[in-house]
């Protein structure tokens, strides 16, 4: 199974902050990456999908790098409605696996 | 508009079953895979199991291999999940999904259901 480390599992930030969340693959998965938000008591909604195309919908601060194993995203000015966990997920191969979760909280 | 909606959760003993169901609207629900996620309370998303748009293939975690069974009825625009021999670690909120694409068994998932609560106790 391909594992999914992101970083960190926590950060604090501030309105207007720029952020950076990592994710790597334990083997390369090409751009096979999604990531999801989701705050709490809601289901996970799709930011980002092949890496770094933008899902219809997501506000243009978000942003998503990397291929091969190594994952970037991006949130270019925090706003309220951001904090919360943000997880990766391979779509490369069955089964499917996500990253333990980061989340983002208000400094 | 496009929408999933699971039902079926509860409260069952350990070694009990238990079938959730998917209800989807909005979209042709023929042609997309679908996934089962779950969500221990207080921890992160593991992916479950999915089916192809035709119901042809379908893929489980090892953690509910031998014990889940994925299954649709396209007639009635509803995805299933047949759970026996339930553990107490198979708690969780169950979620589907869809396949963010059509008529492909492989991609991210852009539509969730909002969940339900499975509750695996003595």
């Amino acid at each position: 199974d391909i594992q999914m480390t992101q970083s960190p599992s926590s950060l604090s930030a501030s309105v207007g902050d720029r952020v950076t969340i990592t994710c790597r693959a334990s083997q390369g998965i090409s751009n096979w990456l999604v990531w999801y938000q989701q705050k709490p008591e809601k289901a996970p909604e799709c930011l980002i999908y092949a890496a770094s195309t933008l899902q219809s919908g997501v506000p243009s601060r978000f942003s998503g790098s990397g291929s091969g194993t190594d994952f970037t995203l991006t949130i270019s000015s925090l706003q309220p409605e951001d904090f919360a966990t943000y997880y990766c997920q391979q779509y490369n191969s069955y089964p499917y696996t996500f990253g333990q979760g980061t989340k983002l909280e208000i400094k | 508009q496009v929408q999933l909606v699971e039902s079926g959760g509860g409260v069952v003993q350990p070694g009990r079953s238990l079938r959730l169901s998917c209800a989807a609207s909005g979209f042709t629900f023929s042609s997309y895979a679908m996934h089962w996620v779950r969500q221990a309370p207080g921890k992160g998303l593991e992916w479950v199991t999915v089916i192809s748009y035709d119901g042809s293939n379908k893929y489980y975690a090892d953690s509910v291999k031998g014990r889940f069974t994925i299954s649709r009825d396209n007639s009635k625009n509803t995805l299933y999940l047949q759970m026996n021999s339930l553990r107490v670690e198979d708690t969780a909120m169950f979620y589907c999904a869809r396949d963010r694409e059509q008529l492909v068994l492989g991609d991210a998932f852009d539509i969730w259901g909002q969940g339900t609560m499975v509750t695996v106790s003595s």
